[in-house]
């Protein structure tokens, strides 16, 4: 088992509700991620955080709003979504050691969403 | 041109055989080299990560890379059918960006 979980594992929601998803990492790392991972296509970057802070927001619709309280945490609220927001949603962390986002990444098991 | 570029497959090698995953990039000051192992339904896990040209092993495992020509391969010794899975590579410089996989199905 690896030390980064999310929680729910699955989540069916429909396009008015509002949820959460939850990750949590105990490596002690400095870093953490969100992922999209869609079938056929590779992994989407969604959101970075280092040091509990922003650093990268690839163009991520403002229906999916992330929060990191501390490093050990990150959340991904999601509202009014979209049927093609329907994937795998997959946290990571890493130590960044400096080099960015070119350290190793670990990854939790993943969030499977279907919008309806 | 895509950034990281993989085979989808599948790939299919006999139980004891030799299997070599192919990946390459666009990207020429990529600095980290990363393979993934990702079976079906299960979050990606860190096989390897290889940062300077040449090979590294571990175990049944061979990174090699070749900066060079850009492109990372990843050798399987004396498959197994628990082997088969996605293979996902995933090229480091100013972020992380994944290929989208090879599957690989080694037959009994």
């Amino acid at each position: 088992e690896t030390g980064v979980t999310q929680t729910p594992r699955h989540l069916v929601m429909g396009m008015t509700n509002k949820k959460s998803l939850k990750c949590e990492q105990h490596l002690g790392h400095n870093a953490m991620y969100w992922y999209k991972q869609s079938a056929k296509k590779p992994l989407e970057l969604m959101f970075v955080y280092s040091l509990e802070e922003r650093v990268e927001n690839n163009s991520v619709p403002s229906r999916f709003s992330p929060e990191c309280p501390n490093s050990s945490h990150l959340f991904l609220h999601l509202h009014t979504l979209q049927p093609e927001d329907s994937a795998l949603y997959l946290c990571a962390s890493s130590q960044d050691s400096g080099r960015g986002s070119t350290d190793t990444q670990y990854f939790g098991p993943g969030t499977r969403l279907t919008v309806l | 041109q895509k950034e990281v570029e993989q085979n989808s497959g599948p790939l299919s090698v006999p139980e004891g055989a030799i299997a070599s995953l192919n990946c390459t990039y666009s990207d020429r000051g990529s600095q980290s080299f990363f393979w993934y192992r990702q079976y079906s339904g299960k979050s990606p896990e860190l096989i390897m990560f290889i940062y300077s040209n040449g090979d590294k092993e571990d175990g049944r495992f061979t990174a090699q890379l070749n900066k060079a020509s850009q492109y990372v391969s990843l050798l399987i010794r004396d498959s197994q059918p628990s082997d088969s899975a996605t293979y996902l590579c995933a090229v480091g410089y100013q972020k992380v960006t994944f290929g989208t996989g090879t599957k690989l199905q080694v037959i009994p």
